[in-house]
């Protein structure tokens, strides 16, 4: 059964760099078939795509992050990572990561439990 | 790009039926047959219901359906049960590689 892990601190200050990290187990995300992303959900609010990575590296990002995000692959140690700079208050959010079929459909059907990142000072 | 609309909540008896819906535009919902819904449960990661419009995965219960007619996709929870009360996401393709998510609806059991 394919599981997911995010890992990260949970509490990052105003202006510096949100990191976060996907454990993947039961399955690889060497995987041609697959694509692995990140979406947040600030605190009583909905959903957000940040951005997706495929196994070759190439990378796709929400447009309203797009100069502020990174999305990277370790396939040594089967996670993916994110990036988030200059952070406001704002980005305060449970952060999840998940897995997709396809670049070009919202099918994420496997989730990690998420983790809370609280911006502030 | 902007988030889908949704009605913040709807309601329903055991039993009955309830009927979500999910607005975009022709850049959106109306250009793909690529919407998703996700199930909520408070504190937990959300769950995939229904992909592609109208295909449930393995293991959802045939009482969820999807449909879409022009720039609004809509799920249905038929036969209501108390362990369907969560909140629903829609989800799009947004075109360039991007999705876009709805605004959520909170489902109710009477």
């Amino acid at each position: 059964q394919l599981q997911l892990q995010e890992s990260g601190p949970g509490l990052v200050k105003p202006s510096e760099t949100l990191s976060l990290t996907c454990t993947v187990s039961g399955g690889s995300i060497s995987s041609s078939s697959y694509y692995w992303a990140w979406i947040r959900q600030p605190p009583g609010k909905g959903l957000e795509w940040i951005g997706s990575i495929y196994y070759s590296g190439s990378t796709y990002y929400n447009p309203s992050l797009n100069s502020r995000v990174t999305i990277s692959l370790d396939t040594s140690r089967n996670q993916f990572s994110l990036k988030l700079s200059s952070v406001p208050a704002a980005d305060t959010a449970v952060y999840y990561c998940a897995r997709a079929s396809s670049s070009s459909r919202p099918n994420f059907d496997y989730w990690g439990q998420g983790t809370l990142v609280t911006v502030s000072s | 790009q902007s988030a889908l609309t949704q009605p913040p909540s709807a309601s329903g008896s055991p039993g009955q039926s309830v009927t979500i819906s999910c607005t975009g535009t022709s850049s959106d919902v109306g250009g793909y047959n690529y919407v998703s819904w996700y199930q909520q449960h408070p504190g937990k990661a959300p769950k995939l219901m229904i992909y592609e419009v109208s295909k449930r995965p393995s293991g959802v219960p045939d009482r969820f359906s999807g449909s879409k007619s022009g720039n609004t996709a809509s799920l249905t929870v038929s036969g209501l049960q108390a362990e369907d009360e969560a909140d629903y996401y829609c989800s799009s393709y947004a075109g360039s590689n991007n999705f876009v998510f709805g605004t959520g609806t909170k489902v109710t059991v009477l």
